[in-house]
């Protein structure tokens, strides 16, 4: 199977901090990686595509100041929130892209981290 | 209009009935299509994909597609209170103008199965 991990998997943090979220691909190699965002009883929002070895693409409206992803390698991509604020507070939910089922891959996802910032 | 669309819900359905789910999108390029379901609180599950017109079956689960009328649907067989989740439906638009497999996901169908 495709296993994704993601930690941590709760935090809680003070208003003015930045927090790192880590997504990382247990079982297969992901070139391609997606940070998605998820306020309650709302759809999923994809923020931004994570690209091993290059910079991130950001959908619109994203701030990619505050929102600062890096790729480094083919299992690990990492989210963070930098300056978080209350209205920050959300899931946050990684998937990775496995291209072994298929040439267009298929999009597992992380069991998500919840940010609470006070 | 909205990439890809579903009815919100809640789908009520008996236990043990067929749940029949419904997903329309824009895209008449699109080449794959999955179904995720998410409990609340959790992040989506893949339940299936199905990339060709016609049936998929998985277990209880059938994925339906038919490219001309632009929909895919889901259905499950003998529903069970565990089925009770949001589902998801994704697509993958035409090659070209996205090249790392981003998916346009629906709002998504509360399903809640009855005892």
């Amino acid at each position: 199977g495709a296993v994704v991990s993601q930690h941590p998997s709760r935090v809680i943090c003070k208003s003015g901090t930045s927090v790192k979220i880590e997504c990382r691909s247990l079982d297969f190699q992901a070139t391609t990686m997606f940070w998605y965002r998820q306020f309650p009883k709302q759809s999923l929002m994809l923020m931004a595509t994570s690209n091993e070895g290059s910079k991130a693409t950001y959908e619109q409206g994203v701030e990619k100041d505050k929102f600062l992803i890096n790729h480094a390698s083919l299992t690990l991509s990492t989210l963070t929130v930098t300056s978080a604020h209350p209205e920050d507070s959300s899931f946050y939910i990684c998937s990775a892209r496995d291209l072994r089922t298929s040439g267009v891959g298929t999009q597992y996802f992380g069991p998500g981290t919840r940010l609470t910032v006070l | 209009q909205k990439e890809v669309e579903q009815n919100s819900g809640p789908l009520s359905v008996p236990e043990g009935a067929i749940a029949s789910l419904n997903c329309t999108y824009s895209d008449r390029g699109s080449q794959s299509f999955f179904w995720y379901r998410q409990y609340s609180g959790k992040s989506p599950e893949l339940i299936m994909s199905i990339y060709s017109n016609g049936d998929k079956e998985d277990g209880r689960f059938t994925a339906q597609l038919n490219k001309a009328s632009q929909y895919v649907s889901l259905l499950i067989r003998d529903s069970q209170p565990s089925d009770s989740a949001t589902y998801l439906c994704a697509v993958k638009s035409r090659r070209g103008t996205d090249s790392w497999g981003k998916l346009q996901f629906g709002a998504g169908t509360q399903v809640v199965v009855t005892p």
